[in-house]
């Protein structure tokens, strides 16, 4: 069965400091994967995802990702932090052929000024 | 106006009520879906729709019914519910094509739901 572990369920930084969000898979075949980011009060928001091709993938507010089939990761990015990134980040997996996306916990992240 | 709409935003119920969640999507997709989040759990597939067609029922209590009259509208009916039915009930969609080409899913902002 499928499974989406994320590792740190709280993450602070300091604001302009580097990031990395933990996302580790459990899937029989090559997934879709994808991060997911949800505001307060919001639905979530997709950043970015990986399908096939390039492991590194580029998405939306600076973030990149990079699938690693050895290590069952894909790891979220990104180089400088902004105030505004401070939310709750999600971590998906998609099983091909179903409508089945599951889910990791999220990994909340703070950002200090 | 968003792509998903969902209403309302914020909904108390007592155990023996029964009241009804909406979805409305504008992004002419062919799949529809509620999820369930709950604090400290993931988020947990509840349905899925896929044409007007329910292709996923993830074991889900039958106090909660959903229903789906076109690829645009979704609802999910409520009725003896519990406490800790309380979460926030997210409504996405997604384009099938076929090849699962563009299969992400687009959420509305989600139904806060209360049972007291």
């Amino acid at each position: 069965a499928q499974s989406v572990t994320q590792p740190d369920i709280h993450i602070t930084v300091s604001e302009g400091a580097s990031l990395e969000l933990r996302c580790n898979y459990s899937y029989g075949a090559t997934p879709y994967l994808f991060w997911y980011v949800q505001s307060p009060g919001q639905g979530l928001q997709l950043l970015l995802k990986y399908f096939s091709g390039d492991t590194l993938v580029q998405g939306i507010k600076g973030f990149e990702a990079e699938f690693k089939r050895s290590q069952s990761s894909f790891n979220l990015r990104k180089p400088s932090v902004h105030w505004s990134d401070a939310a709750e980040y999600f971590c998906a997996v998609g099983a091909r052929g179903t409508y089945k996306y599951i889910f990791g916990t999220g990994t909340r992240l703070k950002v200090l000024a | 106006e968003t792509g998903v709409t969902q209403t309302p935003r914020h909904l108390v119920m007592g155990m023996t009520n029964k009241k009804s969640l909406k979805c409305e999507q504008h992004l002419g997709h062919n799949a529809m879906y509620w999820y369930k989040q709950s604090a400290k759990k993931p988020l947990e597939l509840m349905f899925v729709y896929n044409f007007k067609e329910q292709t996923e029922n993830n074991s889900v209590p039958s106090r909660f019914s959903p229903e789906c009259p076109n690829s645009s509208h979704l609802f999910l009916h409520l009725h003896t519910l519990q406490p800790e039915d309380s979460a926030l009930y997210l409504c996405a969609s997604s384009q099938d094509q076929g090849a699962w080409e563009a299969g992400e899913l687009f959420f509305g902002e989600g139904s806060r739901l209360t049972v007291l």
